[in-house]
């Protein structure tokens, strides 16, 4: 079992609508992040959180300590945010466990 | 400026050659990572400089060998790569490398060894 899981691993839309991603994490952790990797392979770091919400435009990331999970919203979503999204763990230090990753296709 | 640079964007190279990745950033971090990305999988970590100094290497091979010669560059050279080795090659810096601090990615060199 990763220590990092996201669902679902796929996940295709249409235009407008909402959009969720989940990431399950099993160990302890310092901060949670939420990266977004496009076809051309750079990686943008959308979040750092470490308790409650986030908010940058339509995107919202969320984090419940507790229950060691944190979610990804993305609202009135647009073939632009068709790409891979990461969530990654701050284990300890510098050194990040990442999940496996969802590739989100929006279609118009 | 929150750019990370990498040079080149591409790279085919057979096993015997010797090539190098470079990796820049003038946002002042003073940590800088390489990770490696196969196809459809997440980034594993190779190398974390802190300060200049080898932090962490993660069990990489030696035909992998980073350098580091000033807190603005980080360099990978490679040496006698297998077909094993084609994957995109990126390189991330943050803040120190100690705490909660976003890291910022390169856009990846994408290799490719015959």
């Amino acid at each position: 079992k990763n220590e990092v899981e996201q669902s679902p691993q796929n996940l295709t839309a249409q235009e407008g609508e909402f959009i969720t991603i989940n990431c399950s994490y099993s160990v302890g952790i310092s901060a949670l992040h939420w990266l977004q990797q496009h076809p051309g392979g750079g990686i943008v770091s959308l979040f750092m959180l470490s308790s409650g919400k986030k908010k940058h435009g339509r995107l919202i990331a969320t984090i419940n300590i507790q229950e060691k999970h944190s979610s990804l919203h993305i609202t009135a979503s647009h073939p632009r945010d068709s790409a891979v999204y990461i969530c990654a763990a701050r284990t300890g230090g510098s050194r990040l466990t990442f999940g496996e990753g969802t590739q989100l296709t929006v279609n118009p | 400026d929150t750019e990370v640079t990498q040079t080149p964007k591409h790279l085919v190279m057979g096993m015997t050659n010797k090539k190098s990745l470079k990796c820049e950033q003038h946002m002042g971090h003073r940590a800088m990572y390489w990770y490696k990305q196969k196809a459809k999988k997440p980034p594993e970590l190779m190398f974390v400089y802190s300060y200049e100094k080898l932090s962490i290497n993660e069990s990489v091979p030696s035909r992998f060998s980073p350098e580091c010669p000033n807190s603005s560059l980080l360099n990978l050279h490679l040496h006698a790569l297998q077909p094993e080795d084609s994957a995109l090659y990126l390189c991330a810096s943050s803040r120190d490398g100690s705490g909660q601090e976003t890291q910022y990615f390169g856009p990846g060199t994408r290799l490719l060894v015959l």
